[in-house]
């Protein structure tokens, strides 16, 4: 199985603030990775797809990039809605594993 | 969207079957998947089922006991849950994959969630 890894497990950043999160995987998954945005008590909200392409509807503050299997997540200007928890998810072959998280917190 | 419906609590050994109402776009040309968060834990992926019903994926803790299917012509999702164990518990989600026809993509519309508690 693909294993995915993700730095920091949390972070404390104020409004305003560029963040930037992490994802590795564990081999060759090309650019099938997915980041999601989970608040509590919400659905799951796709932000970016194909490693670096925004999902409609996503803010533009968001951003990804891809570099062999390291795979980053950028926020620019961190907003107070941008609290919760950010996953990254490889669909390159099943198990279609989440990234253990990184919580956001403002 | 996704309406999502079911769940509830069970006991170890037990079953339970989930529903997903989807509307507002062609549920017959989208795969569907259910993804699940155990209380303190991060997301994970449960289960995917292609747009016919005719192949589908599950994560090996679940395999031979859930069980995904679809009916097209209601625009349901199912997911029947059997041998029910204290670790199933979760907040189970249906979700949308994006690309129309493709099996595995990301998950672009997704259920509220409906909570799954296993206990005696």
């Amino acid at each position: 199985d693909v294993q995915m890894t993700q730095s920091p497990s949390s972070l404390s950043a104020s409004v305003g603030d560029r963040v930037t999160i992490t994802c590795r995987a564990s081999q060759d998954i090309n650019t099938y990775l997915s980041w999601y945005h989970h608040r509590p008590g919400e659905a799951p909200r796709l932000l970016i797809y194909a490693a670096s392409l925004l999902h409609s509807g996503a803010p533009s503050r968001f951003s990804g990039s891809a570099s062999g299997t390291l795979f980053t997540l950028t926020i620019n200007n961190l907003q107070p809605e941008d609290l919760g928890t950010f996953y990254c998810q490889q669909t390159h072959t099943t198990p279609l594993i989440f990234g253990p998280g990184t919580k956001v917190d403002l | 969207e996704l309406l999502q419906s079911g769940g509830g609590l069970a006991q170890p050994g037990g079953s339970l079957r989930l529903s997903c109402a989807a509307s507002g776009f062609v549920f017959s040309s989208f795969a569907m998947s259910w993804v699940r968060q155990a209380p303190g834990k991060g997301l994970e992926w449960v289960s995917s089922g292609s747009h016919s019903g005719s192949r589908t994926h599950y994560v090996d803790s679940v395999k031979g006991r859930f069980t995904i299917s679809r009916d097209n012509s209601n625009n349901m999702l199912y997911l029947e849950m059997n041998s029910l164990r204290d670790e199933d518990t979760a907040v189970y989600y249906c979700a949308r994959v994006r690309r129309p026809s493709s099996a595995f993509d990301s998950l672009d519309i997704w259920g509220r969630g409906t909570l799954v508690i296993v206990s005696s």
